[in-house]
């Protein structure tokens, strides 16, 4: 059965830290992975992955994907308060389904 | 266990028929949500409800419509007006409306042709 696990589910930080977030998964016919931050009602995306290797970057967050390992992860530097959130990876993969993991959730301390 | 769960996994339609995707939850949650999630795209907000008998739209209503008649209950219809159905939807759900914990279901793949 396909599925994504991230790790760690909680994390407590103090502002200025550099964190760095897990997501693994085995899913049939990989196509892509997803980072969303979520706040409030909907997610906002952050990456989309495809290639291995190959790093994206948004500001003070980056991701970067391991086809080889099954794996990726997204960093964030120099944490804010405003980052404070839950963090999801999503796994597209046969058929243009979608598995969600449960999420990290991150607490950035002034 | 406490969860939510989305039936079924894979849906078959033909175009012009109305389809209503199922979603269920049993944390004792007042708030549930509908996102579309389509290759390539983020999670699109369709419908939220905070408590029963309450629901808004989200950024993609058009050809949608949702019942919020228990609380642990959130069906969405994805009527014939909606002219892009084929789609990965995500119900999910959390204990306030403002709360950035939500629970998501498995997702329903729904397919129309």
């Amino acid at each position: 059965e396909d599925k994504v696990v991230q790790s760690p589910l909680s994390l407590v930080v103090h502002e200025g830290d550099t964190v760095t977030l897990n997501c693994s998964y085995e899913v049939t016919n990989f196509r892509s992975l997803l980072w969303y931050k979520q706040e409030k009602k909907a997610p906002t995306f952050l990456f989309m992955l495809t290639s291995s290797g190959i790093e994206k970057k948004s500001g003070r967050l980056s991701s970067i994907l391991d086809k080889k390992e099954l794996f990726s992860i997204l960093n964030i530097t120099a944490t804010q308060t405003g980052d404070s959130a839950v963090y999801l990876c999503a796994v597209e993969g046969y058929g243009q389904n979608f598995v969600f993991g449960p999420g990290t959730r991150l607490s950035v301390l002034p | 266990d406490g969860g939510i769960t989305q039936s079924p996994k894979y849906l078959f339609r033909k175009e012009g028929q109305n389809v209503t995707l199922s979603c269920e939850q049993n944390l004792n949650h007042d708030a549930m949500y509908w996102y579309r999630q389509d290759p390539g795209q983020g999670l699109r907000l369709i419908y939220y409800s905070q408590i029963v008998n309450d629901f808004q739209k989200g950024d993609i209503a058009e050809g949608y419509s949702v019942s919020r008649e228990k609380k642990e209950s959130f069906p969405l219809t994805v009527t014939s007006a909606q002219k892009n159905p084929t789609a990965f939807y995500l119900c999910a759900s959390s204990a306030a409306l403002l709360s950035y914990e939500q629970y998501f279901g498995p997702g329903t793949r729904l397919t129309v042709t």
